[in-house]
């Protein structure tokens, strides 16, 4: 079993609709988590991140940690089609400094 | 100012060759990063630097793959005798410091490495 699982995809939504990315996790040891978006043949880059369980936002962005039940959501509101790309959770475990991500979620917003 | 840059963008390679890869991570940042993409595995952690050390190698599949990082700056990835299953794209990133509990990690464009 992966450290990180994350829903398979691919997603294809309309333009203004709200999109939820999920992912679980099975190490208690995460504390810190991450959403990367990539664009097609380019490195990922980082969308947000929150510490411990909570939400935090960040204009069109909502990212949600619920530690009880190792699940972590990202939530897109008003999608446009500049958001197609795939996105990605990740945590650093324990100590460790190097990120274990989730096999990432395809999501094409159509116009 | 620059991010992280890499090179080649692309290798063909063939099957038994040797071939390395290339990192020039930001500038001033301490901790460096590669990570393997590929379709079947996604994205996957090789090896961790520190300065020039390596404190963590824990993901390097075979003792094939070897990386350095002098000056502090530019890393490369080496792999020898390369197999088909080694064909993904090699990501590496930089963070500002290793040694805090979290740093945003700065990814490059990747290698997309393919050996026929």
């Amino acid at each position: 079993q992966k450290e990180v699982e994350q829903d398979p995809g691919p997603l294809s939504v309309p333009e203004g609709a709200i999109v939820s990315l999920n992912c679980t996790y099975s190490n208690s040891a995460f504390q810190y988590f991450m959403w990367y978006r990539q664009y097609s043949r380019k490195g990922p880059e980082l969308l947000m991140y929150t510490y411990s369980s909570g939400n935090k936002e960040d204009g069109r962005f909502t990212a949600q940690v619920d530690k009880s039940s190792k699940y972590i959501s990202l939530f897109i509101r008003d999608s446009q089609p500049s958001d197609s790309a795939t996105y990605l959770c990740a945590s650093p475990p324990g100590s460790a400094r190097q990120l274990t991500f989730g096999s990432g979620t395809q999501l094409t917003v159509l116009p | 100012g620059a991010g992280v840059s890499q090179s080649p963008s692309n290798k063909v390679t063939e099957k038994g060759k040797d071939v390395e890869l290339r990192c020039d991570p930001i500038s001033g940042h301490t901790a460096l990063y590669w990570y393997r993409q590929s379709l079947g595995q996604g994205l996957e952690f090789l090896i961790y630097f520190q300065g020039n050390s390596a404190p963590d190698k824990s993901g390097l599949p075979s003792d094939r793959f070897s990386a350095e990082r002098t000056g502090g700056s530019v890393s490369t990835l080496t792999i020898q005798r390369t197999q088909q299953e080694d064909s993904a794209v090699y990501l590496c990133a930089s963070s500002l410091d290793g040694t805090l509990s979290y740093n945003e990690q700065f990814f490059g464009p990747g290698t997309r490495l393919t050996v026929l």
